[in-house]
């Protein structure tokens, strides 16, 4: 069965700390997608990854393709980075749905 | 360059009613997926069109279906609507280069939620 799993379900950090959020997965997989979603439901592509390392601005997501999993880091976290924190990634040989871990809520203290 | 465009944002309708949602991609892009989420199921993915076929199709009834246009606008329909049907309905467009097989970024719409009552 394809599965998505993260951890941990929610998270508490106070201001400027560093925070990672997991995400595993069963089986190969071509792409794995980090989501951001606030209240009110918009969500937010931040990353789109098939393999190393990606970083923007506060935000860095890294994969390892062969221990299936991957991770998002926030260095530095601020109130507004209050959200959840979606996993998603699209299996070898789908055609093109996104399978979704859980979420991460993640709520960062002043 | 406007982004994904769902309208309406909340709609509120009756058991056994229908309803039909809309989503404008971003222009240029071919590929509409529609997701359903539920706080006990999270985000489910019902179908994705490219170039006004449907791809793939998640595990849901027959109720629900959508359509794309030559324009790349989709939208879905929901049938004889059930209360397990309140949920918020997310749509996703992507691959501005054309090709099915290229994983591309997916960019989210603002979601419409549907309470049924």
């Amino acid at each position: 069965k394809n599965e998505v799993e993260q951890s941990p379900q929610n998270l508490t950090a106070q201001e400027g700390e560093f925070i990672t959020i997991n995400c595993s997965y069963s089986v190969g997989i071509s792409a794995l997608h980090w989501l951001q979603q606030h209240p009110g439901g918009g969500i937010v592509s931040l990353f789109m990854l098939s393999s190393g390392k990606k970083k923007h601005g506060r935000l860095i997501a890294t994969i390892n393709i062969q221990e299936k999993h991957s991770s998002l880091h926030i260095t530095a976290s601020h109130p507004r980075d209050s959200a959840v924190y979606i996993c998603a990634v699209r299996f070898v040989g789908s055609q093109g749905n996104l399978i979704f871990g859980k979420g991460t809520k993640l709520s960062v203290k002043p | 360059k406007a982004g994904v465009t769902q309208t309406p944002r909340y709609l509120i309708k009756t058991r056994g009613q229908q309803v039909t949602l809309s989503c404008s991609p971003i222009s240029g892009h071919r590929s509409v997926s529609w997701y359903q989420q539920t706080p006990g199921q999270g985000l489910q993915f019902l179908f994705e069109y490219f170039s006004e076929t449907q791809r793939n199709k998640g595990n849901f009834p027959g109720r629900f279906s959508g359509r794309q246009f030559s324009n790349s606008r989709s939208e879905m329909n929901v049938s004889t609507l059930e209360l397990g049907d309140s949920a918020l309905y997310l749509c996703a467009s992507s691959n501005p280069q054309g090709n099915p097989r290229l994983n591309t970024e997916a960019f989210f719409g603002q979601g419409t939620r549907l309470t049924v009552v």
